[in-house]
């Protein structure tokens, strides 16, 4: 079982603001790292699925970085929008034995207010 | 594409009954993954099914039960319930086991227990 740290845990910043946080995970028996976004009341979003370490993802104003040697891995959101508001989760994944099944750490609640 | 869909929407059970929950994968989908997700933390992987088979299980008792049907569809069921298995329930679908691949959400079934 992976343990998966997540900070800052909530995150108010205002329109126009750069913004990141952190995701950490044991480096040992790292296969792959899913990032998703999910709004209230919304399906969680995928974002990114980070495999190599030194990796680099992005999607318009979000982007995302991997270390798999030292565990851990930063989102980036550019110039923050309100509808970033959305609370972004981050899924480590063990070895090859552990199948696909996705530990989320307990996400970071960014706000972004107008 | 319907995507990932879940039903029902809201669900409200008392201690000692039993619930089932349902879901659709995305189409082309054949894997299904259910994962609780309690208030302040992030979703707890329970169960996966692939090929009709539960293939991989999280740190549930045995109350927690499911079934893959031939077209791929899923219901979670949950005997005996709990004040603590109030959550929300999300259904993920993806394509084959590989960890790479995206899973998709629903949008989840509130379940309350009273």
């Amino acid at each position: 079982i992976l343990n998966v740290e997540q900070s800052p845990q909530s995150l108010h910043v205002q329109e126009g603001d750069s913004t990141n946080f952190t995701c950490s995970f044991p480096s040992s028996n790292f296969y792959a790292l899913h990032w998703y976004r999910w709004e209230t009341a919304k399906s969680p979003e995928a974002l990114f699925v980070m495999t190599l370490n030194g990796d680099e993802k992005k999607k318009g104003r979000i982007s995302a970085t991997l270390n798999t040697k030292e565990g851990y891995s930063y989102l980036y959101i550019k110039g923050s929008q309100p509808e970033d508001s959305a609370t972004y989760l981050c899924a480590p994944k063990g070895g090859e034995t552990s199948g696909s099944r996705l530990t989320f750490g307990e996400g970071t609640q960014l706000t972004v207010n107008p | 594409d319907a995507g990932v869909t879940q039903s029902p929407t809201h669900l409200i059970k008392t201690r000692g009954q039993q619930v089932t929950l349902r879901c659709s994968p995305k189409s082309g989908h054949d894997t299904v993954s259910w994962y609780q997700q309690a208030l302040g933390q992030g979703p707890q992987f329970i169960f996966q099914y692939y090929e009709e088979e539960e293939r991989q299980r999280g740190n549930f008792p045995d109350r927690f039960s499911g079934h893959q049907f031939p077209n791929y569809s899923s219901e979670l069921n949950v005997n005996a319930l709990l004040l603590g298995d109030s959550a929300l329930y999300l259904c993920a679908s993806s394509r084959g086991g590989n960890s790479y691949n995206e899973q998709f959400f629903g949008p989840g079934t509130r379940l309350t227990v009273l």
